[in-house]
């Protein structure tokens, strides 16, 4: 069984432009976490999803910043228009339908490194 | 809302030697889930132990335990018999709100 898979792994872009980081969840899993990582912090909650829903986007920032779920294919963090201020680490992780998501293991993805020049 | 406070930055501690990490959190909810992550140089995060908070037993897996006070809202982390693998950044989390990290190094 694969595990949260992430890509890619690393994403440089030039200010202005788009970046679009995908997660694959792992198989069976209908749950899917985004967090923001910055230097020397710990994980900053932005947004979980199920299938084709945004469960609990507390933690988007509310312009440039959205996210997707489908019912197919990986899971979407989009960022348009990057300032250097979004230079992250970004992780998503998965978790299992058993009772209410946000008490479940959730299960890591690498993450994805975005620099933003 | 949740909050997770780790307070050491850093620890070290001897190879086969025994180390607590601290974290204190808050939430209104009385009945919650904590867990502790551990993030190698890899960066990928890796959970280490889950607790329910309406469970009164301290969870354990295999060298690592918690020593969870309701009350006082605490959930410390400790590793027995620390390995050289053991050296990581371990973050304290309280559902989807997580603490700063605490850098353990382990030496030989």
């Amino acid at each position: 069984n694969a595990g949260v898979m992430q890509n890619p792994r690393h994403l440089v872009r030039r200010r202005g432009q788009e970046a679009r980081l995908r997660c694959s969840p792992m198989k069976g899993h209908s749950h899917v976490y985004w967090y923001r990582q910055l230097p020397e912090e710990g994980l900053k909650f932005m947004v979980y999803l199920q299938k084709e829903n945004i469960i609990d986007e507390s933690g988007m920032p509310k312009e440039r910043f959205s996210a997707e779920f489908p019912k197919e294919g990986p899971s979407i963090l989009r960022i348009q228009q990057v300032v250097r201020g979004d230079s992250a680490a970004y992780f998503c992780a998965s978790s299992p339908i058993t009772g209410v998501p946000r008490t479940d293991t959730q299960y890591f993805g690498p993450g994805t490194r975005l620099t933003v020049l | 809302a949740q909050t997770v406070t780790q307070s050491q930055p850093e620890m070290s501690v001897q190879e086969a030697e025994t180390v607590t990490l601290s974290c204190t959190y808050d939430t209104s909810e009385s009945d919650y889930y904590l867990f502790w992550y551990k993030q190698p140089p890899s960066r990928q995060m890796i959970l280490v132990i889950r607790q329910e908070a309406y469970k009164q037993q301290n969870a354990t897996e295999n060298r690592f335990s918690v020593n969870f006070q309701k009350a006082a809202k605490s959930f410390s982390l400790k590793i027995s018999d620390s390995q050289l693998g053991d050296a990581a950044m371990y973050f304290c989390a309280c559902e989807l709100a997580f603490g700063k990290g605490t850098k353990l190094t382990v030496n030989p």
